[in-house]
């Protein structure tokens, strides 16, 4: 079936520094993808989405881009913070209907 | 605004019982909720879409008579895991997706989970 992967499970960053998350998906029909922050024992929390009629979008120190291209998300954030210590999923919305999680990338951020 | 909530956050029952788990849309309607499911270092998998007023449909592999859904107001669904077994032990995620006008967008609001311990 149809799926979103990741390429790095784990990543560490010092503090101050920029992160990449990188994600795959494999369906090329999809139009919107979301990246989403998981804290242990929380929920996802929605960090930025991004349509398929757009290549990139910032928001507050993440920025998303999208290359249709060779099916490639990543999500950018500036000046790492040792609040941004979680787990990030990207996910691909199937069929206008139901969202199809990575296997998501654990980022640490050390002082 | 847009908040979920579930109850309750963590419960452990024993093999065989059965576990209700509520998801709630507290300040907007959902004619949408799902549920997930989550091990241990592994990423959110989606169990079923449950309609407010209809049966839900379950993905492939999930069994429906284990997990009874019912969506019965557009606030409330409750997810029902019966005779409970180790294996069952899981956290539960539920997410609602937000009624405006006459169509539904595509964004959904996660709740913060319940995590389910089967001795």
């Amino acid at each position: 079936g149809e799926s979103v992967g990741l390429h790095l499970p784990t990543l560490s960053v010092q503090e101050g520094d920029n992160s990449i998350i990188n994600c795959a998906y494999s369906n090329s029909a999809s139009d919107y993808f979301i990246w989403y922050k998981q804290e242990s024992g929380k929920g996802p929390q929605f960090i930025i989405d991004i349509r398929s009629n757009m290549d990139k979008r910032q928001g507050q120190r993440v920025t998303v881009l999208l290359n249709k291209t060779v099916k490639h998300l990543s999500l950018q954030i500036a000046a790492t913070q040792p609040g941004d210590s979680a787990v990030y999923f990207c996910a691909e919305l199937y069929n206008t209907d139901k969202l199809i999680f990575g296997t998501g990338t654990r980022l640490q951020v050390f002082p | 605004g847009a908040v979920v909530s579930q109850h309750p956050s963590w419960v452990i029952c024993k093999s065989g019982t059965s576990v209700k788990i509520e998801c709630r849309s507290l300040d907007f309607q959902a004619t949408t909720m799902f549920w997930y499911r989550q091990f241990p270092k592994q990423s959110l998998m989606l169990m079923a879409t449950s309609n407010e007023g209809s049966k839900a449909t379950y993905e492939q592999g999930v069994e429906k008579d284990k997990f009874l859904i019912n969506h019965a107001s557009l606030t409330l669904s409750t997810l029902t895991v019966t005779s409970a077994h180790p294996e069952d032990s899981s956290f539960y995620i539920c997410s609602a997706r937000v009624v405006q006008g006459a169509s539904s967008s595509n964004e959904q609001f996660f709740g913060p989970g319940t995590r389910l311990t089967v001795l």
